[in-house]
């Protein structure tokens, strides 16, 4: 069995403030960890994944995320934020095949000028 | 190179239609699944196939039904569309092994009145 939780359903930041989204996850095996961004009516893209080779991880647009076993944590960073960043975030985690990936609720990050 | 290509991208029915959303990819993946989102609910596993001929229920499988004639193509059939099934729908394929990236489509927005 797996699961994710996301804290903050919405983060509100300023544009050049840290942006840290929350993820914690359970999962009865080793787990492949996933963020994915969603635009306004588009579809889902995939930030950065998780997949044990390293526990902090480079994404795409300036993104990261650390994986910390002893926390099931899996939050994702950003230095400095950007307009274009608002979208809604998803973490997703999934077991030992691909067939069944376990979504959080999504955090809806807002960008202030 | 096309990948995850859903279609229509909107539909609305009336309650009691039935229809049926369209899903190819060109990737040769054996994994293909649908998932449906709802506001608050992240995204949540309809159905997944595992290879041609080969279909299984994900979480929420009521009212809706799915065949894997084709590596290629997974449709997803609404029998009987109710107002609850008014969500947007997006598939995904990938290959098994776990940490493999999950491609998904565009998503189609389905409004049931």
């Amino acid at each position: 069995a797996q699961s994710v939780t996301q804290l903050g359903s919405h983060v509100s930041v300023s544009e050049g403030a840290l942006v840290l989204l929350r993820c914690n996850y359970s999962s009865s095996v080793p787990p492949y960890l996933f963020w994915y961004v969603q635009y306004p009516n588009q579809g889902l893209q995939l930030l950065l994944k998780y997949t044990s080779a390293a526990t902090l991880v480079k994404g795409i647009n300036g993104f990261e995320a650390e994986f910390k076993k002893s926390e099931t944590s899996f939050h994702l960073t950003k230095p400095s934020a950007h307009m274009s960043d608002a979208a809604e975030y998803f973490c997703a985690v999934s077991g030992g095949s691909n067939y069944k990936l376990t979504f959080g609720k999504g955090t809806l990050l807002t960008v202030n000028p | 190179n096309a990948g995850v290509t859903q279609t229509p991208k909107f539909q609305v029915l009336k309650t009691g239609q039935s229809m049926t959303l369209q899903c190819a990819q060109d990737m040769n993946h054996e994994y293909m699944s649908w998932y449906r989102q709802d506001p608050g609910m992240g995204l949540r596993l309809i159905h997944y196939s595992v290879g041609a001929g080969i279909t299984d229920q994900g979480e929420v499988p009521n009212g809706y039904n799915v065949s894997r004639s084709t590596t290629e193509d997974f449709p997803l059939r609404l029998l009987s569309a109710a107002p609850s099934q008014t969500s947007v729908y997006f598939c995904a394929s990938s290959h098994p092994e776990g940490g493999n990236t999950i491609y998904f489509g565009e998503g189609s927005w389905l409004t049931v009145v």
